[in-house]
């Protein structure tokens, strides 16, 4: 069974400072991952996603991903917060003929000025 | 392009009331529907998916039920609300075959009194 583990809570970050979100995954092939971010009170919006290849992937806001096998992890990175990164932010999992994700428990991003 | 639709955004329904909140796609055919709850704080708990109009599978034993009518359509369904069916309620889609990324509604707003 897949499962993913995002370990941290809650993070505050002063803006204009770099960020990184960590997720865990666990699975024992390839894994298709995903990162997507949640506004308070708003659907969750698709910030980027792996499925093969480049193991460094790019999504929209300015926002990076680094998928390492070795370390089961898929962390979520930006160079400059900006105070509207403010969110709730969503690690998932999914795999080849499984129609469903699976999600960690979220990370709430608080930006200080 | 597609979107999707959920309405209402917000409810306020008393305990055991009926419940019905609906789901609509647009600008794709035979998509994968998925029912999502959201507790106060909490993660994604997934309710129900779909792959097909008729089809539903179930991952949660409630008193909640899904159905799907028509291609592009998914309802979530109670007869009798409980205090605990209070939350937010997501809808999502994903094009079968797709790997399965999922694209979200703007939600339901739920509360129970």
């Amino acid at each position: 069974a897949q499962s993913v583990t995002q370990p941290d809570i809650h993070i505050t970050v002063s803006e204009g400072a770099s960020l990184e979100l960590r997720c865990n995954y666990s699975y024992g092939a390839t894994p298709y991952l995903f990162w997507y971010v949640q506004s308070p009170g708003q659907g969750l919006q698709l910030l980027l996603k792996y499925f093969s290849g480049d193991t460094l992937v790019q999504g929209i806001k300015g926002f990076e991903a680094e998928f390492k096998r070795s370390q089961s992890s898929f962390n979520l990175r930006k160079p400059s917060v900006h105070w509207s990164d403010a969110a709730e932010y969503f690690c998932a999992v999914g795999s080849f003929g499984n129609e469903k994700l699976t999600f960690g428990t979220g990370t709430r991003l608080t930006i200080i000025p | 392009s597609q979107t999707i639709h959920q309405w209402p955004a917000t409810l306020v329904q008393p305990v055991g009331s009926p419940l019905s909140l609906e789901c609509t796609v647009e600008g794709t055919s035979n998509p994968n529907l998925y029912w999502y709850r959201q507790a106060a704080g909490r993660g994604l708990q997934l309710l129900f998916y779909s792959v097909g109009i008729g089809q539903i599978s179930s991952e949660v034993p409630q008193n909640l039920s899904a159905s799907r009518p028509q291609d592009r359509q998914f309802i979530l369904s109670s007869k009798k609300l409980l205090l605990s069916d209070s939350g937010f309620y997501l809808c999502a889609w994903s094009k079968a075959g797709a790997r399965y990324e999922q694209y979200f509604g703007p939600g339901t707003r739920l509360t129970v009194t």
